[in-house]
């Protein structure tokens, strides 16, 4: 089975400013994604980024971007000149590489806040 | 096009009642995925459809909790003899079918949920 870890249950930072959501992961699955979600309070879940394990590069969404580590089974997410509207619950998710069901693991959540 | 929605917004119910909780994904979208996200923790799977039938629904806690799915879109999660701890948010979440010959990871669509409360 897998678990995924996000160590930081809350963070804010200041508007403009760069910051760095945690998550870990434990798998013994060699094919792998990973993904975070953005959650606002409408409690609609939102993917942010995608990371395919059997890829080198990281991933890279305009402002987001990830650091994937393999071998440490570590996924972090950064959030560059960090808006109001980035204020949300995120989560890291795995899901196991299948050619049918593509069920998600999801992390407990950090909860950001980005302060004017 | 409409994303995945979910009805009703909000159920409060009394224990031992039995509720249902339905789901209407995106048009086209044949695998469809039920969460459960209980207060501060992350949504953990319960159920996955393929089509009509279901694929996978060893997330489900116990013999209470059932989901139809009959013509392959609109599905419903029923739940029986509700008791205080299903008191969550129900996630739907719909994709395209994968492929069955090359892992894709389609991407899920989530609805808003439904936020169940039992007293």
């Amino acid at each position: 089975a897998q678990t995924v870890t996000q160590s930081q249950p809350e963070m804010s930072v200041q508007e403009a400013e760069t910051v760095t959501l945690s998550c870990t992961y434990d798998t013994s699955e060699n094919n792998y994604y990973l993904f975070w979600y953005k959650q606002p309070p409408s409690r609609q879940m939102i993917l942010v980024i995608r990371q395919e394990a059997y890829k080198q590069q990281n991933a890279t969404e305009n402002r987001f971007s990830v650091n994937f580590q393999k071998a440490a089974k570590s996924f972090s997410l950064k959030i560059s000149d960090s808006q109001l509207g980035d204020t949300a619950m995120y989560f890291c998710a795995f899901m196991k590489q299948n050619f049918g069901n593509e069920k998600l693991t999801f992390g407990t959540g950090t909860r950001l806040t980005i302060i004017p | 096009g409409a994303g995945v929605s979910q009805t009703p917004s909000n159920k409060v119910t009394e224990k031992g009642k039995y509720v249902e909780l339905r789901c209407d994904p995106i048009s086209g979208h044949t695998a469809l995925y039920w969460y459960r996200q209980s207060l501060g923790q992350g949504p953990e799977f319960l159920i996955y459809f393929q089509g009509t039938g279901a694929a996978d629904d060893s997330g489900l806690p116990n013999d209470r909790f059932f989901a139809v799915r009959p013509e392959g879109s609109v599905s419903t999660l029923k739940i029986q003899r509700t008791e205080r701890g299903d008191s969550a948010v129900y996630l739907c979440a719909s994709s395209l079918r994968p492929s069955g010959r090359v892992p894709q990871a389609n991407e899920q669509f989530f609805g808003p949920g439904t936020r169940l409360t039992v007293l």
